[in-house]
């Protein structure tokens, strides 16, 4: 049972263009999301979160919304360079759940092409 | 700046071999987790530990033990490796609360002849 869910394996933009990644989740019950970036033979980092109280959360070129009712939250990079070229994996965690664990999704492959 | 360090970036071991990853974070986290990474299924939880001496299961744990007797390391043993165990492991750790993101390990790539 994939509680998140990453639907597009890989997303390939260009440089300056908008790069969307998009994440759902079938769990009511999880109310803090996180996205992370993740470059081969490296260990994921922490890019931006976002609460469920919340529908949208900025930092820099990273926007995060979350759409509660669809259960739906997607990342937007604006915009897009090189060095964002990554997999990039969105994670959940709920009230109920023990010791902050988080459940990710599949993750995404992001190509920004110069 | 929170440091974890995992023991080997690569390990190879053979079938029935028994295999310790270690694990070490100098940022006095509660909590720690133990990942696999494989292509197309993302990072799947086999076990965390949110204090010294206790661990819970995650998703996928068979096959694997972990041990937590101080507060910075966490180890994940395999007692018998198996060809389905080569994956990327991924070692994180967090501070107590909900919500608060994990730092990541850079990972061992480990390989079962």
């Amino acid at each position: 049972d994939q509680q998140v869910k990453q639907n597009s394996p890989s997303l390939s933009v260009q440089e300056g263009r908008i790069s969307i990644l998009n994440c759902d989740y079938t769990n009511s019950m999880f109310d803090y999301f996180l996205w992370y970036k993740k470059y081969p033979a490296e260990g994921p980092t922490f890019l931006i979160s976002i609460s469920s109280i919340k529908d949208k959360n900025e930092d820099g070129r990273f926007t995060v919304f979350l759409n509660k009712s669809a259960k739906h939250l997607s990342l937007h990079i604006v915009p897009s360079q090189p060095g964002d070229s990554a997999v990039y994996f969105c994670a959940a965690s709920g009230w109920e759940t023990s010791g902050s664990r988080l459940t990710f999704g599949e993750g995404t492959q992001l190509t920004v092409n110069p | 700046d929170v440091k974890v360090t995992q023991s080997s970036r690569y390990l190879v071991k053979r079938t029935g071999e028994k295999v310790f990853l270690e694990c070490v974070q100098d940022m006095d986290h509660e909590n720690m987790f133990w990942y696999r990474q494989d292509p197309g299924l993302g990072l799947r939880l086999i076990y965390f530990s949110y204090d010294v001496k206790m661990k819970e299961k995650g998703d996928i744990p068979e096959g694997y033990s972990v041990s937590r007797e101080k507060k910075e390391r966490f180890s994940l043993i395999l007692e018998s490796a198996s060809t389905n165990q080569t994956s990327m492991y991924l070692c994180a750790s967090s501070p107590l609360h909900e919500g608060d993101e994990q730092f990541f390990g850079p990972g061992t790539r480990l390989t079962v002849l």
